[in-house]
């Protein structure tokens, strides 16, 4: 157990509708990252959220979207869903922003997507 | 941008055969190295990594990983392979500077060991 946790760990839903996909990071942990994992694509980076603000930004498409609230959890946004989107979205999160921490993450059990 | 290669995408081996999964980055600069394992249904777990100092990085269950900077390659090793090591391996770097911290991964190495 890693200590990040993710909601929900399975989530199947239609073409065009909306959903958002919820991350606990680490307790102490001021980053949290968004990951897709996919057949296709891999694991690639979509964004970093650094104690509330943005500090990264990877291949994430427009329909996207991810914030970062007070108490340090993140949600990840996805709308007008397509069938491409179906993946694995895994959250991450690491005690900096940078080099503090050394850089290591440390990933929850993801959320897998389903979109028909 | 940094990009990361995993050149072998499946490997079979036999209990107790050697390992070796190849990884080369590509990026001018300093880097920080990577290797995780994703165990079937699990989420990503970090073997080991390398910041600087010594090349020859060792994680946890035997494995180990040396950096050669001259080849951009951080080559994961393993001994002895156990039927539990069935996993898939993913390489990984990131560019230490104050602008974020992502990881940019390889395509992963699906490691299936024969008991």
């Amino acid at each position: 157990d890693s200590g990040v946790t993710q909601t929900p760990k399975h989530l199947i839903t239609a073409t065009g509708q909306r959903v958002t996909l919820r991350c606990s990071p680490r307790s102490g942990d001021l980053s949290v990252y968004w990951y897709q994992q996919s057949l296709d694509q891999g694991l690639q980076f979509l964004i970093q959220y650094y104690n509330g603000e943005e500090r990264a930004k990877g291949n994430i498409l427009e329909r996207f979207s991810a914030q970062q609230f007070p108490d340090l959890h993140s949600e990840l946004n996805l709308s007008s869903l397509e069938l491409g989107d179906s993946a694995l979205y895994f959250c991450a999160s690491s005690v900096g922003g940078g080099l503090a921490g050394g850089g290591e993450q440390f990933f929850g059990p993801g959320t897998r997507l389903t979109v028909l | 941008a940094q990009s990361v290669s995993q050149h072998n995408h499946h490997v079979i081996l036999s209990e107790a055969a050697s390992l070796e999964l190849g990884c080369n980055y590509s990026y001018g600069g300093t880097v920080n190295l990577f290797w995780y394992v994703q165990y079937p249904g699990q989420h990503l777990q970090l073997l080991l990594k390398y910041f600087s100092g010594d090349p020859l990085v060792k994680g946890i269950k035997g494995f180990e990983a040396e950096f050669i900077k001259s080849k951009f390659s951080f080559n994961l090793r393993k001994p002895s392979v156990q039927w539990s090591d069935t996993a898939e391996y993913f390489c990984a770097v990131n560019v230490p500077n104050n602008a974020g911290n992502m990881l940019t991964f390889g395509g992963g190495t699906r490691l299936m060991v024969k008991p």
